[in-house]
């Protein structure tokens, strides 16, 4: 079965400054997908971006862009120039195999945004 | 592309009754899922199904939860017998086929069980 880990319940950053959110995750299979998703206040979950396992690039999608360390198995999420709409939950998930499988969602991390 | 909906937004109940939620995704999506998401916790999955046919069932997914999708397009979720532990927020989300298209979620459910 997979795991997935997020250690940091809470975080907080000024607007304008960059933070990172980590991940670690524990499988046993060679191609799978991680994501991380956005779930803002009473709002639904949002996918923020995604990495393939067999690609070694990591993922950008403007502001927001991963670090993936397949043999670490981390796999961390790097939000640049955070504005106050990026406050929101954040989860990382895993997904096994050819895609379009069941995702496995770690704990979360709140993230605040201080004006 | 409406998105995924999800009715009721809230439910409240007394334990013991039968409720069902209603999960429409997004059109054409043949993949359907269900989650639960508790209070301070990420989603855990139930169960998913491709068409009409059901895939995969957590263990999660007791004997008292049943969820189908008799047509391949709206899926409901039902719980009979409903206990304290059955609230949370519970969640439909669908995608197309393929292995890069991403599972789009719907607003939820909330279940709360007095």
């Amino acid at each position: 079965a997979q795991t997935v880990t997020q250690s940091q319940p809470e975080m907080s950053v000024q607007e304008a400054e960059t933070v990172t959110l980590s991940c670690t995750y524990d499988t046993s299979e060679s191609n799978y997908y991680l994501f991380w998703y956005k779930q803002p206040p009473s709002r639904q979950m949002i996918l923020v971006i995604r990495q393939e396992a067999y690609k070694q690039q990591n993922a950008t999608e403007n502001r927001f862009s991963v670090n993936f360390q397949k043999a670490a198995k981390s796999f961390s999420l790097k939000i640049s120039d955070s504005q106050l709409g990026d406050t929101a939950m954040y989860f990382c998930a895993f997904m096994r195999g050819l895609g379009n499988e069941k995702l496995t969602f770690g704990t979360g991390t709140r993230l605040t945004i201080i004006p | 592309d409406t998105g995924v909906s999800q009715n009721p937004r809230h439910k409240i109940t007394k334990r013991g009754q039968n409720v069902t939620f209603r999960c429409d995704p997004i059109s054409e999506h043949n993949r359907l899922y269900w989650y639960r998401q508790t209070l301070g916790q990420g989603p855990e999955f139930l169960t998913y199904f491709q068409n009409e046919a059901q895939l995969e069932k957590s263990r999660l997914l007791s004997d008292r939860f049943s969820a189908e999708r008799p047509k391949g397009s709206f899926s409901t979720l039902e719980i009979q017998r409903t206990e304290q532990g059955d609230s949370a927020m519970y969640l439909c989300a669908s995608s197309s086929g393929g292995r890069d298209q991403p599972q789009h979620f719907g607003d939820g459910t909330r279940l709360s069980i007095l």
